[in-house]
């Protein structure tokens, strides 16, 4: 299993870049990171994932290093609704099976 | 997302008691999967199933019963219900191909008294 480690709180000022960073050290070369974000009481949802490149779509951007050891996700200018856990995995795959395991995730408070 | 819903939100009930919680997912996929969350403890998976009448157990599989006899559905049974399963339970499901992302349900919140 690709274990990912996080911060477990962050905090932010509204309209600043939130960068939030996830180590996953024993990933493998064909797993993805995914990031997923949990507001108050709600299901998860899903945010952004990637395998090498750095990707972008409206929610966010994900940055990947080269070694693929660690990611990052901005949120480019955090609002209040942005404060959230968000959660870091990769994904888990023994004998054919998707599994997705999260880890306690980082809270984020994004402060007026 | 509407596509995957779980019912009740809210249940309360009493040791020993039988509980079941639903899901249903509208998409058709074939991974779905049951989490709880506690406090400190972010999501643990309990059980998950590859396809109807494939069922596989996760990290926190005791006292949880799961089947799963139609695509759509996949009913989270609580035998006989204890206090430590108290928790807030998710449910996801995701599609078959590699790298699908989860959608989740709403959860229902399960007090045992």
């Amino acid at each position: 299993d690709a274990k990912t480690t996080q911060p477990p709180s962050m905090d932010c000022a509204e309209g600043r870049a939130a960068n939030l960073p996830c180590n996953h050290s024993t990933i493998s070369g064909n797993e993805y990171v995914y990031w997923y974000r949990q507001i108050h009481s709600q299901g998860p949802q899903y945010i952004i994932h990637g395998l090498k490149n750095n990707e972008t779509n409206e929610m966010a951007s994900l940055i990947i290093t080269e070694d693929r050891k660690s990611s990052t996700l901005i949120l480019p200018h955090a609002t209040l609704r942005d404060t959230a856990v968000y959660y870091c995995i990769v994904r888990v795959e023994p004998g054919g099976s998707y599994i997705p395991t999260f880890g306690r995730g980082t809270s984020l408070i994004v402060h007026p | 997302d509407a596509g995957i819903t779980q019912s009740p939100r809210y249940k309360i009930t009493e040791t020993g008691r039988q509980v079941t919680l639903m899901c249903h997912q509208t998409w058709s996929h074939s991974y779905m999967f049951w989490y709880r969350q506690d406090l400190g403890h972010g999501l643990r998976l309990i059980y998950y199933s590859a396809a109807a009448d494939i069922t596989d157990k996760g990290e926190v599989p005791d006292g949880y019963v799961v089947s799963r006899s139609k695509t759509e559905n996949f009913p989270l049974t609580l035998e006989s219900a204890t206090r430590s399963q108290t928790s807030v339970y998710f449910c996801a499901s995701s599609a078959f191909r590699t790298n699908e992302k989860l959608f989740f349900g709403s959860g229902t919140q399960l007090s045992v008294l």
